[in-house]
């Protein structure tokens, strides 16, 4: 079945570093790939998403391509702030039938100032 | 507008009780969606609906386990003799297509 694996947390990085996180996957035919992300107290929202091979995803400074040949949607920022301290989930949707999201376990950022 | 809403924000119960989560779905999604998420790991899928019907349930991990939709709209989880191990928050998402809408999550603990 689909499958999504992400790198384990937590991440610490310092104000202004440059931030990868890596996420493979292993579906059948072709998935959309997503980043959610869950700021402290608050729900999940979509942070970025590629819904065919070779694009890229963006959205407040993070990006990610969607990698067909290393199954790969890593995702990137150039300069993290202390308001990106989150957790960052990597999933993807079966192109099939309804659309069934797997989701990656997850991803603790911390940026210290 | 109004997002996915949840009720309640957190449920403390007795081992042994029933509960009912409930889950108010951004009016017109018609696709839902119930994860658990246990602290520390990743969201596991429960159950989806399309409309009032429910293809797939594959992810309810045991038959104490069950959910409902009425109208198209809301939607009840309702988890009968809670474990301890049912402690956990559970999250609900509606969507239109493709992209999914959280709410907040019930935070359930089991004592």
């Amino acid at each position: 079945g689909d499958s999504v694996t992400q790198m384990e947390g937590p991440v610490t990085l310092s104000e202004e570093a440059f931030l990868t996180i890596n996420c493979t996957y292993t579906a059948t035919g072709y998935p959309s790939l997503f980043w959610y992300v869950q700021y402290p107290g608050e729900g999940l929202q979509l942070l970025l998403k590629a819904t065919k091979a070779d694009d890229k995803g963006s959205n407040k400074g993070f990006e990610a391509t969607y990698r067909k040949e290393t199954t790969s949607f890593h995702l990137e920022k150039g300069s993290v702030q202390v308001s990106d301290s989150a957790v960052y989930f990597c999933a993807l949707s079966d192109s099939r039938g309804y659309q069934k999201v797997t989701f990656g376990t997850g991803t603790k950022l911390q940026v210290i100032p | 507008g109004a997002g996915v809403s949840q009720s309640p924000s957190n449920k403390v119960t007795e081992k042994g009780k029933d509960v009912e989560l409930r889950c108010d779905p951004i009016s017109g999604h018609t696709a839902l969606y119930w994860y658990r998420q246990s602290l520390g790991q990743g969201l596991e899928f429960l159950i989806y609906f399309q409309g009032n019907s429910a293809p797939d349930k594959s992810g309810l991990p045991s038959d104490r386990f069950s959910a409902e939709r009425t109208g198209g709209s809301v939607s009840t989880l309702t988890i009968q003799r809670t474990q301890q191990e049912d402690s956990a928050v559970y999250l609900c998402a509606s969507s239109p297509s493709g992209e999914q809408f959280f709410g907040p999550g019930t935070r359930l603990t089991v004592l």
